[in-house]
Order: structure tokens, then C-alpha cells, then sequence
């Protein structure tokens, strides 16, 4: 069974400071991995996913098959940053369809 | 509606009661997910549909829960005698197609609490 590991419930950063969410994944193949963000008081939302290789609101993520990773990444946080992260995978397939997330990351960005 | 519409919001029910979750997907959208988040843990798996058909139920932790959705549009999810441990918010996602690049939509939610 697929696991995704966010080793972090809760992690808080200075405004302008690097911020990095890790995420570690189990599945042996090459899973679509996505990372999912909660703002306050909203839905959940599709952030960014690595098949993309794209940067939405500053955050990067890259797929690190030697470490089973994808940690979400931004090199300076604002404020509007704050909200829950979940990192999530699907393997890979026509036939997948369900997304295994892990518990999520509370990101507290300190003005 | 522009997102998915979940109802209730809010649940409040005794231990042994019938409960339904209703959601409504993105119009147009062929694929429909739930998926159920205990306290501190990330959303889980529990049923897939493409159209009517459910086409993965394997998350469905017993036969107490059940999911229909039959003209491929609203959705609902159905729990019979409940239990304090279905205690959870029940989400519900839509995507315009089933797979590996199709982004999914959630909505807000239905939190159920079992007393």
C-alpha cells in the first residue's frame, strides 16, 4: 500500500524566510505526487503537481526518486503563505484513481 | 453552482441513526470522488465514480457505508447505524476527467459528529 510520510504537523517561519515541506513517499514506482493546500475558512485546493514542474505562488516541488521525496519549497514565505499543506500521490496508470495523502503540514508564516 | 456543493455542513446525530451526505459536482464533470478526514490526518479514500457506475468502492471501511449517485451528476453518501468513530469530515471532489492529470475540486465538506 502506498504511504505518505509529512514528518512535520506543524512548522512555523519568519516572514522572508526559506520555507521547506517535507514529504516522503513509499510506493517503489513512479507515482504522480501532488501537493494540496487549505487555506483558512476554504476548500481544499490543488496546489502544484510534479509532472507540471511548475511554480504556482512561489513554491517549487521536485521529485527526488533516490529519497523517495517531494518536499515543497519557497525561498522567502509571506504571510497569505500560512495555511495546511498535504502532499499526496496516485500511482501511476489509467486505471488509478485515488489520491493517498498524508496528514498534512500547518504552515504558520510570523510576521 | 461555480464549485462543489456539499450538504449538510454540519451533522449532528446519535449512535445507532441513519445519516445521508449529499454532494453536488461541478456541472460537466464526469468523475466524482469521496473521501472522509478524521481529526489530524490527511483525507482518505472511499469510493470512486465515473457516471453512474461506482467504479472503486475499495475504501469503504464496512458494509455500513454505502454511495449511490444515479443520473451521474448529485451524489449521495449513505451511513447506516452509526458509530462514534464515524466522526469525521466527509469531503467530496469532482474532476472533469478520471486519471492521472485530472485536478480534483473539493467541497467545503460535511462534518458529522456521532454521539
Amino acid at each position: 500500500a502506498q504511504r505518505v510520510t509529512q514528518p512535520e504537523k506543524l512548522l512555523s517561519v519568519f516572514k522572508g524566510a526559506p520555507v521547506e515541506l517535507k514529504c516522503n513517499y513509499s510506493y517503489s514506482g513512479s507515482p504522480e505526487l501532488f501537493w494540496y493546500v487549505q487555506y483558512s475558512r476554504q476548500r481544499l485546493q490543488l496546489l502544484l503537481r510534479h509532472i507540471s514542474r511548475e511554480s504556482i505562488k512561489g513554491f517549487t516541488a521536485d521529485l527526488n526518486k533516490g529519497e523517495t521525496s517531494f518536499h515543497l519549497k519557497k525561498p522567502f514565505a509571506q504571510e497569505e503563505d500560512s495555511a495546511m499543506y498535504y502532499c499526496a500521490s496516485r500511482k501511476p496508470g489509467a486505471g488509478s484513481y485515488q489520491l493517498t495523502f498524508g496528514k498534512g503540514t500547518k504552515l504558520s508564516v510570523i510576521p | 453552482g461555480a464549485g462543489v456543493s456539499q450538504t449538510p455542513s454540519n451533522k449532528v446525530t446519535e449512535k445507532g441513526k441513519y445519516v445521508e451526505l449529499r454532494c453536488d459536482p461541478i456541472s460537466g464533470h464526469t468523475a466524482l470522488y469521496w473521501y472522509r478526514q478524521s481529526l489530524g490526518q490527511g483525507p482518505e479514500f472511499l469510493i470512486y465514480f465515473q457516471g453512474t457506475g461506482a467504479a472503486d468502492d475499495s475504501g469503504l471501511p464496512n458494509d455500513r457505508f454505502f454511495a449511490v449517485r444515479p443520473e451521474g451528476s448529485v451524489s449521495t453518501l449513505k451511513i447506516q447505524r452509526t458509530e462514534r468513530g464515524d466522526s469525521a469530515v466527509y469531503l467530496c471532489a469532482s474532476s472533469l476527467i478520471a486519471g492521472a492529470t485530472g485536478e480534483l475540486f473539493f467541497g467545503e465538506g460535511s462534518r458529522l459528529t456521532v454521539l
